[in-house]
């Protein structure tokens, strides 16, 4: 899993700016999901993501939130105008589709820590 | 909705004696988990996995045990070690392919 690269590992903003994580999936891999972890808790999955198409959405909040996974280039996820409720840690996982069946492992990443203050 | 639950329990055991984590999941449609081992400021570790049609899968030091007809998934360790410490998750997939639903962890902490 020390594949998958995420950066930053730790970010501080300010409530109301804005907040950009890069995941960059392991190589080979095409399908990218971003999960969400609060303090003590299991992970939330926010966001299903293969070049250039969000698959399922329907974890993530309408409103502020948005994702992306662009031809080139990392998978990114958005967070505007910051709350202190965005604090978390948020984790990118990736995995790669194996013929018929798309149950297969997904790497994770090591997180980037949100703190806003 | 449906979800893989797991309370954050915590399991205190000796060090050389073997570990059972165990999961409840309610998706009937579930039919691939995964267990992870997360530790303390990194991402989850992919430890074993088990497809619906089968009952046990042994890796190295681990086996996981799946019971359909409960919905009960548990993962055991052998001779746990120190480094077994961490936080573990059982995941499900319900074959959609869209995500891993995760519990909510069992911290497992190993006396020496």
């Amino acid at each position: 899993n020390a594949g998958v690269m995420q950066n930053p590992r730790h970010l501080v903003r300010r409530r109301g700016q804005e907040a950009r994580l890069r995941c960059s999936p392991m190589k080979g891999h095409s399908h990218v999901y971003w999960y969400r972890q609060l303090p003590e808790e299991g992970l939330k999955f926010m966001v299903y993501l293969q070049k250039e198409n969000i698959i399922d959405e329907s974890g993530m909040p309408k409103e502020r939130f948005s994702a992306e996974f662009p031809k080139e280039g990392p998978s990114i996820l958005r967070i505007q105008q910051v709350v202190r409720g965005d604090s978390a840690a948020y984790f990118c996982a990736s995995s790669s589709w194996t013929g018929g069946s798309v149950n297969t492992e997904a790497f994770f990443g090591q997180g980037t820590r949100l703190t806003v203050v | 909705g449906e979800s893989v639950g797991l309370h954050l329990p915590t399991l205190s055991v000796q060090e050389g004696d073997n570990s059972i984590i165990n999961c409840a999941y309610s998706n009937s449609a579930s039919d691939y988990f995964i267990w992870y081992k997360q530790e303390s400021g990194k991402g989850p570790q992919f430890i074993i996995d088990i497809r619906s049609n089968m009952d046990k899968r042994q890796g190295q030091r681990v086996t996981v045990l799946l019971n359909k007809t409960v919905k009960h998934l548990s993962l055991q360790i052998a001779a746990t070690q120190p480094g077994d410490s961490a936080v573990y998750f059982c995941a499900e997939n319900n074959n959609a392919g869209n995500m891993l639903t995760f519990g909510g962890g069992t911290r497992l902490m190993v006396k020496p």
